[in-house]
């Protein structure tokens, strides 16, 4: 079973849609959770942190659920502009605090 | 403000050649310093980190090598390029804190041919 699990997409919703994404992992002692996004042939670039009271920033909101091991991300009212990739990554403060990365899920906004 | 940087942007390398990227970070001390590789249509593959100055780990062994001759400076090495190492390279950094957030350089984009 890998670490950090994402649906791949893509995800193809019009204009002004509601979507959300979840990412499931399997390390029980996962501490830091973020949803990162990545445009084509660019770097990713931090989205949100994700806090256990969950945490929203303008039309994104990101929940954590601890007992089901996985996090979520919600996009209200999308955008052409959030057509993107969105990468879920986890992190365990036991040991290294190496970061692992989900593979991304495909996000397509169309008009 | 932090900023990293990562050069070349591009590249296009013979197989059996040597490749030499580099990473620098300013605006921070002894950042947590991460290479990694996206093959086309992939996910991010960790090659190393380093915690401090001459500390490096490998997460994959392979023909590829890192080194950290600054706080601030992150290289990575090969001798002889396979094809299988056509990727885009990116730099990371991360404050030795939690959360642990990192921030991602521009990327080189490498194609062995």
């Amino acid at each position: 079973r890998k670490e950090v699990e994402q649906d791949p997409g893509p995800f193809n919703v019009p204009e002004g849609a509601t979507v959300a994404f979840n990412c499931t992992y399997s390390n029980s002692a996962s501490q830091s959770f973020f949803w990162y996004r990545q445009d084509c042939r660019k770097e990713p670039k931090l989205l949100m942190s994700v806090y256990s009271s969950g945490n929203e920033d303008g039309r994104f909101t990101a929940q954590l659920n601890r007992a089901s091991q996985y996090i979520s991300l919600l996009i209200r009212d999308s955008k052409l502009s959030d057509s993107a990739t969105y990468l879920c990554v986890v992190i365990s403060l036991l040991g290294s605090y190496i970061p692992t990365f989900g593979r991304g899920t495909s996000l397509i906004v169309h008009p | 403000s932090q900023t990293i940087h990562q050069w070349p942007a591009t590249l296009v390398q013979p197989v059996g050649s040597p490749l030499s990227l580099e990473c620098t970070v300013e605006g921070t001390s002894n950042p947590n310093l991460y290479w990694y590789r996206q093959a086309a249509g992939r996910g991010l593959q960790l090659l190393f980190y380093s915690v401090g100055i001459g500390q490096i780990s490998s997460e994959v062994p392979q023909n590829l090598s890192a080194s950290r001759p600054q706080d601030r400076q992150f290289i990575l090495s090969s001798k002889k390029l396979l094809l299988s190492d056509s990727g885009f390279y990116l730099c990371a950094w991360s404050v030795d804190r939690v959360p642990y957030e990192q921030y991602f350089g521009p990327g080189t984009r490498l194609t062995v041919t």
